[in-house]
């Protein structure tokens, strides 16, 4: 199984441009999950989709961002503007039971926003 | 406000030794903890977790201890090896069974040989 898949894995961006982050969660999952880490912050959940419709997206800090799920196998995080605080690595984890213990996550999108 | 910390940013600990990492959280609602591990390069995995009605949960050479009144967990390592050198987050929710943990900002070990 080639785990969870994110692209791009690193990501260089000026602030005010759009940037879209990709997942592809392992093969049969159902739940998929969005999270940032940051230094002063730790790991913080941004979204969660279970059959791919968004069950808790409390997390989202801002419209600026915004996560889709249009099928089992795909799911995009997108910032639009970008701004420097935003910098911070992106990842995306996927489950079959949606619980945080049977997660798994990909190996992150570490963005930096100048 | 964090509700998790982990106050430790790194800590260094010889081969062989135990390595002792700690994590303190304020709400008393919490009930399961977690402990992930994060290998540079590459996302967390989940590493042992423990409930509320437990004050210890054992897993090879990983232990993790749980004092409530003091709301404190700490996850031993003994004996540490140099593979055990990571990030190692501690995480807290008020229910078993759920996805919506809070997670501290992660101590980095280092276990030197």
């Amino acid at each position: 199984d080639a785990g969870v898949i994110q692209s791009p894995r690193h990501e260089v961006t000026e602030m005010g441009q759009e940037v879209t982050l990709r997942c592809k969660p392992i093969s049969g999952h159902n739940s998929l999950f969005w999270y940032r880490q940051t230094m002063m912050r730790g790991l913080e959940l941004l979204i969660y989709f279970n059959n791919n419709v968004p069950i808790d997206d409390s997390g989202m800090p801002e419209d600026r961002f915004s996560a889709k799920m249009p099928n089992a196998s795909f799911s995009t995080l997108k910032i639009q503007p970008s701004e420097p605080r935003d910098s911070a690595v992106y990842f995306c984890a996927s489950s079959l039971a949606g619980t945080a213990d049977t997660q798994y996550f990909g190996p992150g999108t570490r963005l930096t926003v100048l | 406000d964090q509700q998790v910390k982990q106050n430790s940013p790194s800590l260094s600990v010889q081969e062989g030794r135990i390595s002792i990492l700690n994590c303190d959280y304020t709400n008393s609602m919490f009930d399961y903890f977690l402990w992930y591990k994060k290998y540079p390069a590459e996302g967390p995995t989940f590493l042992i977790s423990i409930s509320s009605i437990k004050d210890k949960n054992e897993d090879g050479r990983f232990t993790v201890f749980l004092n409530k009144s003091a709301k404190h967990l700490s996850l031993h390592i003994v004996p540490s090896q140099p593979g055990d050198s990571a990030v190692y987050f501690c995480a807290a929710s008020p229910s078993s069974g759920t996805y919506k943990y809070i997670f501290g900002t992660g101590t980095r070990l280092k276990v030197l040989a």
